[in-house]
């Protein structure tokens, strides 16, 4: 079955520690997103890629860095500079950027801080 | 600047009590409004789209509807398994096909 596959499920950072969140997909779609939802809130744009090698940053990209070495992978890299990163974090594809797509969303890792 | 304002927060209803749920959208130029269910611990589901005023949809006992300021999202005779968050989100002419979402509205349907 064709999906968004996130991993691990639920992650814990030590102050100071950066950790990598792994989003692969296997919907041949063109773009990728990843989104923080905090709780009780919707969902805000961290960094979005439409092509290979190329990525964007959305509205919260302060903290993060992401990587978009092939079509099927968009990992998350939350550094030692984001001070809140509690919370649950979303990757998310769609078959093509910039054209009001639909998103495909995989089943989120929850992110919390010891 | 795009916003999507949903309401109400958290809505309670019995088996069988239809409702409504409201998402008001301000947005330049609406390319699409979305609606997407999600359950506790989990990505959003797709449930619908809609691209201009006057559009409705349907699936199963949900009914979407948009008109040029807000759409609502119609719950007919609803089950326990409709408890899920609903996510409201619009795309733009001037956020490059970017969702803004809202901040949903969790529907509790107790038998």
């Amino acid at each position: 079955d064709g999906g968004i596959t996130q991993s691990p499920k639920y992650l814990f950072r030590k102050e100071g520690q950066n950790v990598t969140l792994s989003c692969e997909q296997n919907l041949n779609h063109d773009a990728m997103y990843w989104y923080r939802q905090d709780p009780g809130q919707g969902l805000r744009l961290i960094y979005y890629s439409q092509i290979v090698n190329d990525f964007q940053k959305g509205d919260i990209a302060e903290g993060y860095s992401v990587s978009r070495e092939k079509k099927e992978s968009f990992p998350l890299t939350v550094t030692s500079a984001q001070k809140n990163p509690t919370a649950f974090y979303l990757c998310a594809s769609s078959i093509v950027a910039l054209y009001y797509e639909k998103l495909f969303f995989g089943s989120g890792t929850q992110l919390s801080v010891l | 600047e795009d916003q999507v304002t949903q309401s109400p927060e958290a809505l309670r209803l019995q088996e069988g009590e239809s409702s409504s749920l409201n998402c008001s959208y301000t947005v330049s130029g609406l390319r699409g409004l979305f609606w997407y269910r999600q359950d506790p611990g989990k990505g959003p589901e797709f449930l619908f789209t809609l691209y201009s005023a006057g559009e409705e949809k349907e699936k199963e006992r949900l009914k979407a509807t948009l008109t040029k300021k807000e759409s609502f999202l119609h719950i007919t005779a609803p089950k326990p398994e409709d408890s899920a968050t609903y996510l409201c989100a619009v795309q733009g002419d001037t956020n490059a096909g970017k969702s803004t979402f809202g901040d949903g509205t969790t529907l509790t349907v107790k038998p």
